[in-house]
């Protein structure tokens, strides 16, 4: 079964500075797409950024910016000058491309993300 | 656009009664998933629908069903619940096809007591 692993419950970073967010997941799929999804006290779900497997260019998005590890089976969010409204907690999700087309995600347990200032 | 719509926000319900959620998806998705969300548990696929047809289907009892009208519009009912029922529940809709994103609604928060 496919499973997607964050290590880290919570962290904490300075406004302005950098943090990683780790993601582990393990599938026998070679094709399937990533995704790093944002939940602020709102409780929707915000895309952040995703990747495809078959690419090997890092996915970037403004501030946020992925480190897409295909052989170690790894997806790390990379959020540059942090800013008071990225605290949320942040899901790793993945999601295999299968013939009938289902869009199901399989999501991490999140890292509860804060900054301060 | 509008995004994804979910009713009612908050609910609260007693045990061993039926409840439905509703989700209306943005205008011109037909893809319409469904998710629970729980402290312990985290984020859980319960099924998807695509034109009308369930497309997939997580790992939940049989009190957990729903369904798609014509309109892509989306229920989901939960019979006889139990206090492990609590969570929050949220949909998400897609376009369609494998490279569209998923777009996620506020979610309902239900209680069950």
């Amino acid at each position: 079964a496919q499973t997607v692993t964050q290590s880290q419950p919570e962290m904490s970073v300075q406004e302005a500075e950098t943090v990683t967010l780790s993601c582990t997941y393990d599938t026998s799929e070679s094709d399937y797409y990533l995704f790093w999804y944002k939940q602020p006290p709102s409780r929707q779900m915000i895309l952040v950024i995703r990747q495809e497997a078959y690419k090997q260019q890092n996915a970037t998005e403004n501030r946020f910016s992925v480190n897409f590890q295909k052989a170690a089976k790894s997806f790390s969010l990379k959020i540059s000058d942090s800013q008071l409204g990225d605290a949320a907690m942040y899901f790793c999700a993945y999601r295999p491309i299968t013939q009938g087309g289902s869009e199901k995600l399989v999501f991490g347990k999140g890292t509860k993300l804060t900054v301060n200032p | 656009k509008a995004g994804v719509t979910q009713t009612p926000r908050y609910l609260i319900k007693t045990r061993g009664q039926q409840v439905t959620l509703s989700c209306s998806p943005i205008s011109g998705h037909r893809s319409v998933s469904w998710y629970q969300q729980t402290p312990g548990q985290g984020l859980q696929f319960l099924f998807e629908y695509f034109s009308e047809t369930q497309r997939n289907k997580g790992n939940f009892p049989g009190r957990f069903s729903g369904r798609q009208f014509s309109n892509s519009r989306s229920e989901m009912n939960v019979s006889t619940l139990e206090l492990g029922d609590s969570a929050l529940y949220l949909c998400a809709s897609s376009p369609t096809g494998l490279h569209s994103p998923l777009h996620f609604g506020n979610g309902t928060r239900l209680t069950v007591t």
